[in-house]
Protein backbone atom coordinates (compact mmCIF):
# COMPACT_ATOMS: atom_id res chain seq x y z
CA UNK A 1 0.00 0.00 0.00
CA UNK A 2 0.59 3.58 -0.74
CA UNK A 3 -0.13 6.96 0.66
CA UNK A 4 1.27 10.52 -1.08
CA UNK A 5 0.32 13.34 1.44
CA UNK A 6 0.55 17.35 -0.14
CA UNK A 7 0.68 19.35 2.41
CA UNK A 8 0.20 22.58 0.88
CA UNK A 9 -3.14 23.83 -0.69
CA UNK A 10 -2.11 26.45 -2.87
CA UNK A 11 1.56 28.15 -2.87
CA UNK A 12 2.02 31.61 -5.22
CA UNK A 13 5.15 32.69 -6.60
CA UNK A 14 6.83 35.88 -8.27
CA UNK A 15 7.72 35.41 -11.79
CA UNK A 16 11.72 34.77 -11.99
CA UNK A 17 11.72 33.30 -8.27
CA UNK A 18 11.95 30.10 -6.85
CA UNK A 19 9.44 27.87 -5.25
CA UNK A 20 9.31 24.67 -3.72
CA UNK A 21 6.40 22.41 -3.37
CA UNK A 22 6.30 19.47 -0.51
CA UNK A 23 5.45 15.96 -0.73
CA UNK A 24 5.71 12.90 1.74
CA UNK A 25 5.01 9.08 0.89
CA UNK A 26 5.19 5.76 2.52
CA UNK A 27 5.16 2.86 0.75
CA UNK A 28 5.87 -0.94 1.15
CA UNK A 29 7.49 -1.75 -1.76
CA UNK A 30 11.01 -1.91 -2.06
CA UNK A 31 11.63 -0.94 -5.56
CA UNK A 32 9.15 2.02 -6.69
CA UNK A 33 9.35 5.72 -8.61
CA UNK A 34 8.17 8.73 -7.53
CA UNK A 35 6.70 11.67 -9.91
CA UNK A 36 5.78 15.45 -10.21
CA UNK A 37 2.84 15.78 -13.00
CA UNK A 38 1.74 19.24 -13.89
CA UNK A 39 -2.02 19.48 -14.60
CA UNK A 40 -2.44 23.03 -16.48
CA UNK A 41 -5.92 24.38 -17.01
CA UNK A 42 -6.37 22.24 -20.32
CA UNK A 43 -6.14 19.50 -17.94
CA UNK A 44 -3.71 17.89 -19.54
CA UNK A 45 -1.73 15.40 -16.97
CA UNK A 46 2.04 16.32 -18.15
CA UNK A 47 4.94 14.65 -16.50
CA UNK A 48 7.28 16.99 -14.82
CA UNK A 49 9.92 14.65 -13.45
CA UNK A 50 10.35 11.36 -12.33
CA UNK A 51 12.98 9.91 -9.81
CA UNK A 52 14.17 6.22 -9.62
CA UNK A 53 13.98 5.18 -5.64
CA UNK A 54 17.11 3.16 -6.18
CA UNK A 55 19.31 6.38 -7.01
CA UNK A 56 20.72 8.58 -4.71
CA UNK A 57 21.32 11.61 -6.91
CA UNK A 58 18.11 14.09 -7.19
CA UNK A 59 16.62 13.79 -10.75
CA UNK A 60 16.51 17.43 -12.28
CA UNK A 61 14.85 18.83 -15.76
CA UNK A 62 16.22 22.22 -16.54
CA UNK A 63 14.64 24.71 -14.06
CA UNK A 64 12.75 21.42 -12.40
CA UNK A 65 14.91 20.05 -9.65
CA UNK A 66 13.95 17.18 -6.60
CA UNK A 67 15.10 16.84 -3.11
CA UNK A 68 14.93 12.93 -2.76
CA UNK A 69 15.17 12.03 1.09
CA UNK A 70 14.29 8.56 0.88
CA UNK A 71 14.63 7.94 4.90
CA UNK A 72 12.87 10.72 5.83
CA UNK A 73 9.85 9.86 2.64
CA UNK A 74 10.08 12.91 1.24
CA UNK A 75 10.20 14.22 -2.06
CA UNK A 76 10.12 17.80 -2.77
CA UNK A 77 9.75 19.91 -6.17
CA UNK A 78 12.19 23.18 -6.83
CA UNK A 79 11.41 25.57 -9.51
CA UNK A 80 13.93 27.85 -10.44
CA UNK A 81 12.81 30.82 -12.64
CA UNK A 82 9.32 30.53 -12.44
CA UNK A 83 7.73 31.66 -15.51
CA UNK A 84 3.82 32.13 -16.23
CA UNK A 85 3.35 28.94 -17.86
CA UNK A 86 4.35 27.11 -14.76
CA UNK A 87 1.02 28.20 -13.23
CA UNK A 88 -0.90 24.57 -12.99
CA UNK A 89 -1.80 21.92 -10.40
CA UNK A 90 1.05 19.88 -9.20
CA UNK A 91 0.22 16.49 -8.34
CA UNK A 92 3.13 14.27 -6.07
CA UNK A 93 2.97 10.46 -7.59
CA UNK A 94 4.15 7.38 -6.43
CA UNK A 95 4.61 4.00 -8.26
CA UNK A 96 5.46 0.56 -7.32
CA UNK A 97 5.66 -3.20 -8.61
CA UNK A 98 2.08 -3.30 -7.59
CA UNK A 99 0.09 -3.72 -11.04
CA UNK A 100 1.59 -0.38 -12.35
CA UNK A 101 -0.75 1.38 -10.14
CA UNK A 102 0.50 5.34 -9.33
CA UNK A 103 -1.16 6.76 -5.97
CA UNK A 104 -1.41 10.65 -6.49
CA UNK A 105 -1.29 13.38 -3.31
CA UNK A 106 -4.04 15.93 -2.82
CA UNK A 107 -2.36 18.42 -5.46
CA UNK A 108 -1.22 21.46 -5.12
CA UNK A 109 -2.36 24.47 -6.68
CA UNK A 110 0.59 27.48 -7.84
CA UNK A 111 -0.35 30.89 -8.70
CA UNK A 112 2.63 32.44 -10.91
CA UNK A 113 2.50 36.42 -10.03
CA UNK A 114 3.73 38.69 -12.89
CA UNK B 1 6.44 8.83 -28.04
CA UNK B 2 4.16 7.24 -25.49
CA UNK B 3 0.67 9.19 -26.88
CA UNK B 4 -2.63 8.39 -25.09
CA UNK B 5 -5.28 9.75 -27.18
CA UNK B 6 -9.50 10.29 -25.52
CA UNK B 7 -12.70 10.31 -27.65
CA UNK B 8 -14.84 12.43 -27.18
CA UNK B 9 -13.21 15.26 -25.64
CA UNK B 10 -16.27 16.29 -23.98
CA UNK B 11 -20.02 14.61 -24.21
CA UNK B 12 -23.18 16.15 -22.86
CA UNK B 13 -25.98 12.94 -22.53
CA UNK B 14 -29.17 12.61 -21.00
CA UNK B 15 -29.80 11.09 -17.68
CA UNK B 16 -30.84 7.12 -18.36
CA UNK B 17 -28.80 6.79 -21.54
CA UNK B 18 -25.01 5.44 -21.70
CA UNK B 19 -21.97 6.56 -23.22
CA UNK B 20 -18.71 5.00 -24.05
CA UNK B 21 -15.05 6.69 -23.81
CA UNK B 22 -12.45 5.41 -25.96
CA UNK B 23 -8.67 5.37 -24.67
CA UNK B 24 -6.29 4.77 -27.22
CA UNK B 25 -2.34 4.22 -27.11
CA UNK B 26 -1.38 5.40 -30.09
CA UNK B 27 2.30 4.62 -30.66
CA UNK B 28 2.69 1.56 -28.35
CA UNK B 29 0.69 -1.49 -26.98
CA UNK B 30 -0.69 -1.12 -23.84
CA UNK B 31 -1.59 -4.28 -21.74
CA UNK B 32 -2.64 -2.52 -18.79
CA UNK B 33 -4.53 0.78 -18.86
CA UNK B 34 -6.42 2.85 -15.99
CA UNK B 35 -9.36 4.53 -15.42
CA UNK B 36 -9.23 8.01 -13.34
CA UNK B 37 -12.64 9.97 -12.52
CA UNK B 38 -11.62 13.38 -11.40
CA UNK B 39 -13.46 16.20 -9.78
CA UNK B 40 -12.74 20.07 -10.20
CA UNK B 41 -9.86 20.75 -7.59
CA UNK B 42 -8.92 17.81 -6.20
CA UNK B 43 -6.71 15.11 -7.15
CA UNK B 44 -7.53 11.83 -10.08
CA UNK B 45 -8.97 9.17 -8.19
CA UNK B 46 -8.13 5.15 -9.68
CA UNK B 47 -11.65 3.87 -10.90
CA UNK B 48 -10.01 0.69 -12.30
CA UNK B 49 -7.28 -1.17 -13.87
CA UNK B 50 -8.11 -2.42 -17.50
CA UNK B 51 -6.08 -5.10 -18.40
CA UNK B 52 -5.92 -6.30 -22.18
CA UNK B 53 -7.52 -9.52 -22.61
CA UNK B 54 -9.21 -9.89 -19.16
CA UNK B 55 -11.61 -8.54 -16.67
CA UNK B 56 -10.99 -5.41 -15.29
CA UNK B 57 -10.01 -4.80 -11.78
CA UNK B 58 -12.08 -2.01 -9.92
CA UNK B 59 -11.28 -0.08 -7.03
CA UNK B 60 -13.48 -0.66 -3.84
CA UNK B 61 -16.49 1.51 -3.71
CA UNK B 62 -16.58 1.65 -8.09
CA UNK B 63 -19.81 0.06 -9.41
CA UNK B 64 -18.89 -2.29 -12.13
CA UNK B 65 -22.10 -2.58 -13.94
CA UNK B 66 -22.18 1.12 -13.84
CA UNK B 67 -18.84 1.56 -15.33
CA UNK B 68 -18.06 -0.96 -17.47
CA UNK B 69 -14.78 -1.57 -18.95
CA UNK B 70 -13.58 -3.36 -22.08
CA UNK B 71 -9.86 -4.33 -22.80
CA UNK B 72 -10.11 -6.00 -26.37
CA UNK B 73 -6.63 -4.77 -27.97
CA UNK B 74 -3.45 -3.74 -27.22
CA UNK B 75 -4.03 -0.38 -28.04
CA UNK B 76 -7.84 0.41 -27.18
CA UNK B 77 -9.45 0.45 -23.69
CA UNK B 78 -13.08 2.08 -23.39
CA UNK B 79 -14.93 3.18 -20.46
CA UNK B 80 -18.90 2.91 -21.17
CA UNK B 81 -21.25 4.86 -18.25
CA UNK B 82 -24.34 2.70 -18.15
CA UNK B 83 -27.74 4.85 -17.09
CA UNK B 84 -25.83 7.61 -16.04
CA UNK B 85 -27.11 10.16 -13.86
CA UNK B 86 -25.95 13.94 -13.24
CA UNK B 87 -24.06 12.40 -10.28
CA UNK B 88 -21.69 10.94 -13.04
CA UNK B 89 -20.92 14.11 -14.71
CA UNK B 90 -17.07 14.15 -14.24
CA UNK B 91 -13.70 14.64 -15.73
CA UNK B 92 -12.53 11.09 -16.85
CA UNK B 93 -8.74 10.74 -17.70
CA UNK B 94 -7.27 7.39 -18.97
CA UNK B 95 -3.54 6.39 -18.80
CA UNK B 96 -1.77 3.85 -20.24
CA UNK B 97 1.75 1.73 -19.34
CA UNK B 98 4.56 0.97 -22.05
CA UNK B 99 6.37 -1.86 -20.68
CA UNK B 100 8.26 -1.50 -23.75
CA UNK B 101 10.67 1.25 -22.30
CA UNK B 102 11.86 2.58 -20.01
CA UNK B 103 11.16 2.88 -17.23
CA UNK B 104 9.48 -0.34 -18.01
CA UNK B 105 5.73 0.34 -17.22
CA UNK B 106 6.58 2.26 -13.87
CA UNK B 107 5.36 5.22 -15.99
CA UNK B 108 1.84 5.94 -16.93
CA UNK B 109 1.09 8.26 -19.98
CA UNK B 110 -1.82 10.15 -19.52
CA UNK B 111 -5.15 10.96 -22.04
CA UNK B 112 -6.31 14.44 -22.60
CA UNK B 113 -9.35 13.52 -20.44
CA UNK B 114 -13.25 13.47 -21.20
CA UNK B 115 -15.65 16.02 -19.54
CA UNK B 116 -19.04 13.98 -19.24
CA UNK B 117 -21.82 16.16 -18.64
CA UNK B 118 -25.58 14.37 -17.69
CA UNK B 119 -28.73 16.68 -17.79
Amino acid sequence: AQTVTQSQPEMSVQEAETVTLSCTYDTSESDYYLFWYKQPPSRQMILVIRQEAYKQQNATENRFSVNFQKAAKSFSLKISDSQLGDAAMYFCAAGGTSYGKLTFGQGTILTVHP
Amino acid sequence: GAVVSQHPSWVICKSGTSVKIECRSLDFQATTMFWYRQFPKQSLMLMATSNEGSKATYEQGVEKDKFLINHASLTLSTLTVTSAHPEDSSFYICSARDQSRPPYGYEQYFGPGTRLTVT
